[in-house]
């Protein structure tokens, strides 16, 4: 029940397209959906996050969409960039409700937009 | 630099021996983790650290000791390294603030033989 599935594990787009990843959990006790972005070399760092009462966040090209009923969550990058291939993790946490800031990670995407 | 630094950044070992991980940050956040990297497996919690002498197991503690004696450090031991501890390790902070993000450092990356 602790599990955050991830999918796909890589994804190939063109330069302008959309990418798109998705995540599903099974924990409706979790109320904090972050998505971190990792390039090659790097620690992870915080891209956007989400908390179940919005259905939707944007910032810039990035957007999260929640979908509480089916418990997804999914990443979109409008316009997507060469600089934005790197390798992406959902993750999910009961910051709010729980003790703890323990977070639970997907498996992890690796984008590769193409020139 | 403030931030979150880790060391030694590449480290061969040979199994049966003792490795040690180290984790410095300067922030004094409360929150500390320690996360291991696998393809296939994406990040999972080995420990955590509420605070100074207060630590806790993550998901897949089992070969691995912590200690936090003072806030800004939180090193990692392999009591005595197995092939399968290869990974890639990161260590996190975040502040005590319900919300607040994990900051990464750049990873360990550990080769057992």
């Amino acid at each position: 029940q602790q599990q955050v599935k991830q999918s796909p594990q890589s994804l190939i787009v063109q330069k302008g397209g959309i990418s798109i990843i998705n995540c599903a959990y099974e924990n409706t006790a979790f109320d904090y959906f972050p998505w971190y972005q990792q390039f090659p070399g790097k620690g992870p760092a915080l891209l956007i996050a989400i908390r179940p009462d919005v259905s939707e966040k944007k910032e810039g090209r990035f957007t999260i969409s929640f979908n509480k009923s089916a418990k997804q969550f999914s990443l979109h990058i409008m316009d997507s960039q060469p600089g934005d291939s790197a390798t992406y993790f959902c993750a999910a946490s009961q910051y709010y409700g729980g003790a703890t800031n323990k977070l639970i990670f997907g498996t992890g995407t690796l984008l590769a937009v193409q020139p | 630099d403030a931030g979150i630094t880790q060391s030694p950044r590449y480290k061969i070992t040979e199994t049966g021996r003792q490795v040690t991980l180290m984790c410095h940050q300067t922030w004094s956040h409360s929150y500390m983790f320690w996360y291991r990297q696998d393809l296939g497996h994406g990040l999972r919690l080995i420990y955590y650290s509420a605070a100074a002498d207060i630590t806790d197991k993550g998901e897949v503690p089992d070969g691995y000791v912590v200690s936090r004696s003072k806030t800004e450090n939180f090193p990692l031991t392999l009591e005595s390294a197995t092939r399968s501890q290869t990974s890639v390790y990161f260590c996190a902070s975040s502040a005590v603030k319900a919300g607040d993000e994990q900051y990464f450092g750049p990873g360990t990356r550990l080769t057992v033989t």
